[in-house]
């Protein structure tokens, strides 16, 4: 079984810049996950989709970053424009049924903005 | 709000020895734990899933406890070796938000 496709695996982007991120979640997993990870501390939940809709965006800074899940499988964030602050690693995660199922990472996307 | 607290942030022992990791967590409405490794520049690898019904889990040399009541939770690795060197993450997964929260992690270093 394929695990969590993430892409690019690191992106350097300067301030003011916009950047997305791609996510492929194992297949058949209906919740996919966005988290962001800052340098010495834990992934901190961006955002959650259950199929094609939202079911927690409230710590998604939504002035700058986006994410979308169309077709309910593979996903994108986006961060337009992009801070100093929001350099981090940026993991996705799947979790397969609606229920309390453990959740996969994939490897993560590191941004580093200059 | 759910917040999970890890201590030690740094631990360094030499090899072959065992040692406890510990993990802490404010609301005790939490579904389950689950113990994560992450190398450096890596994902997150679950190690161990503990239902809020399991007391705990153990895979080959790990073995993570759950005490709700207290609102605690241990990972024990047995006989360490240098390969085990990583940064460990405990995450509480809530019964409302089914999203994990996550402590800042315990760095291991296992010197040969």
């Amino acid at each position: 079984e394929a695990g969590v496709a993430q892409s690019p695996r690191y992106k350097i982007i300067e301030k003011r810049q916009s950047v997305a991120f791609w996510c492929n979640p194992i297949s058949g997993h209906a919740t996919l996950y966005w988290y962001q990870q800052i340098l010495g501390q834990g992934p901190k939940l961006l955002i959650q989709f259950q199929n094609n809709g939202v079911v927690d965006d409230s710590q998604l800074p939504k002035d700058r970053f986006s994410a979308e899940r169309l077709k309910g499988v593979d996903s994108t964030l986006k961060i337009q424009p992009a801070k100093l602050e929001d350099s981090a690693v940026y993991l996705c995660a799947s979790r397969s049924g609606t229920g309390y199922h453990e959740q996969y990472f994939g490897p993560g996307t590191r941004l580093t903005v200059t | 709000k759910q917040e999970v607290t890890q201590i030690p942030a740094a631990l360094s022992v030499p090899e072959g020895e065992n040692l406890v990791l510990n993990c802490s967590f404010t609301d005790s409405a939490i579904y389950n734990l689950q113990w994560f490794r992450q190398d450096p520049g890596k994902g997150l690898t679950s190690l161990l899933l503990i239902q809020s019904s399991q007391r705990e889990q153990t895979s080959g040399r790990l073995n993570a406890s759950l005490d709700k009541s207290s609102g605690r939770s241990t990972l024990y690795i047995a006989a360490s070796q240098p390969g085990d060197s990583a940064t460990y993450l405990c995450a509480g997964l809530d019964t409302g938000r089914r999203a994990l929260t996550f402590g800042s992690g315990t760095r291991l270093q296992v010197q040969p």
